[in-house]
């Protein structure tokens, strides 16, 4: 298995530009989270999903945050408008059932926002 | 919600020597702590968890001892090697009002071991 597939790695983009980052999960996972990583507020979660349905979105910035699930092997995050305070690196991770057990993380994508 | 704290923020050890880290939790209820490394420029991975119903775990050169009483858990590595040198975050799962449940990490602490 691939494990977790994140893409872009790195994005760099000027500040108002809409980001999409986009995630794989593992097969067979059904629980996908999107976590955000600085250095201040070290690991955060946006968002968790089960079986592509949103189950918790209260670490959601702000409505310029926005993450979707359309099918169970594909996952979007996009920022619009971008802000420099965003620049952060943005991890994926897939965990079996509707457990936060055993998260396997992707490789994350580096945002910068200039 | 839930509020893990993690101490030290940054530790350094002599190699050979063991280094633990402490993390507290705010919510009782919790029932589940895993412990994530995460190497410079990488994915963080997760080494070893713990449930509530037990106290302490080992694998190898790591352990990790839970306090529910007192809220707090901590992550043991003995005889540590230089490849022990990374970010460890603790973790406290809760569950959620509407089903499903949620992983709160701590901010992390940075390990280096020295030769």
């Amino acid at each position: 298995d691939a494990g977790v597939i994140q893409s872009p790695r790195h994005e760099v983009t000027e500040m108002g530009q809409e980001v999409t980052l986009r995630c794989k999960p593992i097969s067979g996972h059904n629980s996908l989270f999107w976590y955000r990583q600085t250095m201040m507020r070290g690991l955060e979660l946006l968002i968790y999903f089960n079986n592509n349905v949103p189950i918790d979105d209260s670490g959601m910035p702000e409505d310029r945050f926005s993450a979707k699930m359309p099918n169970a092997s594909f996952s979007t995050l996009k920022i619009q408008p971008s802000e420099p305070r965003d620049s952060a690196v943005y991890f994926c991770a897939s965990a079996r059932g509707r457990s936060t057990e055993k998260l396997f993380f992707g490789s994350g994508t580096q945002l910068s926002v200039l | 919600g839930e509020n893990v704290e993690q101490h030290p923020s940054t530790l350094s050890v002599q190699e050979g020597d063991s280094a633990v880290i402490k993390c507290t939790y705010s919510d009782s209820a919790s029932n589940y702590f895993p412990w994530y490394k995460q190497e410079l420029g990488k994915r963080p991975q997760l080494i070893i968890d713990i449930r509530s119903n037990v106290g302490e775990k080992k694998d190898q050169r790591i352990a990790v001892t839970l306090n529910k009483t007192a809220k707090h858990f901590s992550l043991h590595i003995t005889e540590t090697q230089p490849e022990d040198s990374a970010v460890y975050f603790c973790a406290a799962r809760n569950i959620l009002t509407g089903g499903g449940n949620k992983l709160t990490f701590g901010t992390g602490t940075q390990l280096k071991v020295e030769l």
